[in-house]
């Protein structure tokens, strides 16, 4: 079954304006990873927060982690037309031994 | 190069007819999993295998069949009675230790004839 749920769906943004997407997922998780996937593509990762971190960054990349909440959040900054694609939350969740992804989040960059 | 590579890209069933899709890695994984991802949504895991000669069904095991008989390859096959794959399928391998970070083919698009 899906742990995840991104939200929105999908977002359509100007080329420099930050994008933020949202995940809130279900049962307890030792992390939360975020994935990219371009049209027709496999999925790339691109960050990973730990259960004990709250906020991580990797370049123009934010990822906040409340899991009071079971919830997480995708920062890009100044976002670029190559930025488009859809964007997973997968978590590992605890006792488990594979990743649960989300419904994604298709977000467009319009330059 | 390292990576996994998925063939065919693009692959075509006829009615009651098994086909089998290829993954290959060469990042000396142990963990290899097989996903399938329909138009709009998210993934959903179909199996998996944690080491060789072992696997295990996923959330949406029914149609389909694997096996793992070296570390490299993990092929699925969509059997006659998988009624509705005409889908895109991923495969992903990971290693112990990793935090479970896994690392995807391009993917294979089945469609029916």
């Amino acid at each position: 079954s899906q742990q995840g749920e991104e939200d929105p769906q999908a977002l359509s943004i100007q080329e420099g304006e930050n994008a933020t997407m949202n995940c809130s997922y279900k049962t307890s998780i030792n992390n939360l990873q975020w994935y990219r996937q371009n049209s027709g593509r496999g999925l790339v990762h691109l960050i990973l927060i730990r259960s004990n971190e709250r906020e991580k960054h990797s370049g123009r990349l934010r990822v906040t982690l409340d899991t009071s909440k079971k919830s997480s959040s995708l920062l890009i900054t100044a976002s670029r037309a190559a930025d488009t694609a859809s964007y997973f939350c997968a978590t590992a969740r605890t006792g488990a031994n594979n990743l649960f992804f989300g419904t994604g989040t298709r977000l467009t960059v319009i330059p | 190069d390292g990576g996994i590579t998925q063939s065919p890209k693009y692959l075509f069933r006829k009615e009651g007819q098994n086909v089998t899709l290829s993954c290959e890695q060469n990042l000396n994984h142990d963990a290899m999993y097989w996903y399938r991802q329909d138009p709009g949504q998210g993934l959903r895991l179909i199996y998996y295998s944690q080491i060789v000669n072992d696997f295990q069904k996923g959330d949406i095991a029914e149609g389909y069949s694997v096996s793992r008989e070296k570390k490299e390859s993990f092929p699925l096959t969509v059997t006659s009675a998988q009624k509705n794959p005409t889908a895109f399928y991923l495969c992903a391998s990971s290693n112990q230790g990793t935090k479970n970070i896994q690392y995807f083919g391009a993917g294979t698009r089945l469609s029916v004839l």
